[in-house]
């Protein structure tokens, strides 16, 4: 069964900075998403990665895929404050079944 | 294109009651599938409909059920509510094969 995992739980991180959430992920997952989640609201989709080396960008936000590692990673780039949320990854565990398994999560807090 | 639209978005009620949350998928979607989201905690899968056939369950109980129309559009139905069931839940319609749409959730508070 697959079991996701992200690290940090929490980050907080100061405008301007860099960082790096991590996600893991235990077995094969053909593709893997990122969410972005503010208070109280649904998931907005951010990012679907489907194969290995992906990479995709869009703003401040770039995203990547390492099958082999079995990792992908959110990396924040001079981070602003309307960042602040909580992220998620998510894989696909079985083709033909679109269940998404989700990591628990990172809040993100950007401070001024 | 119209997106995924819940209902209703919040809604209380007494531990032993049941509830009924609705869905209307994303045009075109075929697939819908509902997440239970606990306060501080990632989506949980519940199940999956394709084409109003059930089609992937997590693990919740039986009185857990759903229903998807032809319409695609869908149900969650959860019976003999217990103070835990209080939660986000998620719809999310997909087009087999590549991305999610995701609803704006019913907030369920069971008292």
């Amino acid at each position: 069964e697959l079991k996701v995992e992200q690290n940090p739980l929490f980050l907080s991180m100061q405008e301007g900075k860099n960082y790096t959430i991590y996600c893991n992920y235990s077995t094969t997952s053909d593709r893997l998403y990122w969410y972005r989640q503010d208070p109280g609201k649904s998931l907005e989709s951010l990012f679907v990665l489907l194969s290995n080396g992906a990479v995709k960008q869009e703003g401040r936000l770039m995203a990547s895929l390492d099958t082999k590692a079995r990792l992908s990673t959110l990396h924040i780039t001079a981070a602003v404050h309307d960042l602040s949320a909580t992220y998620f990854c998510a894989g696909r565990s079985n083709f033909g079944n679109e269940k998404l398994t989700f990591g628990t999560g990172t809040r993100l807090t950007i401070i001024p | 294109e119209t997106g995924v639209t819940q209902s209703p978005t919040h809604l209380i009620k007494t531990r032993g009651q049941q509830v009924t949350l609705r869905c209307s998928s994303q045009s075109g979607h075929n697939t819908v599938s509902w997440y239970q989201q606990a306060l501080g905690q990632g989506p949980q899968f519940i199940f999956q409909y394709y084409r109003e056939e059930e089609n992937g369950r997590g693990n919740f109980p039986p009185r857990f059920s759903g229903l998807q129309f032809p319409n695609y559009s869908s149900e969650l139905n959860v019976n003999a509510l217990e103070l835990d069931d209080s939660a986000l839940y998620l719809c999310a319609s997909s087009l087999t094969g590549y991305g999610y749409t995701f609803g704006s959730g019913t907030r369920l508070t069971v008292v």
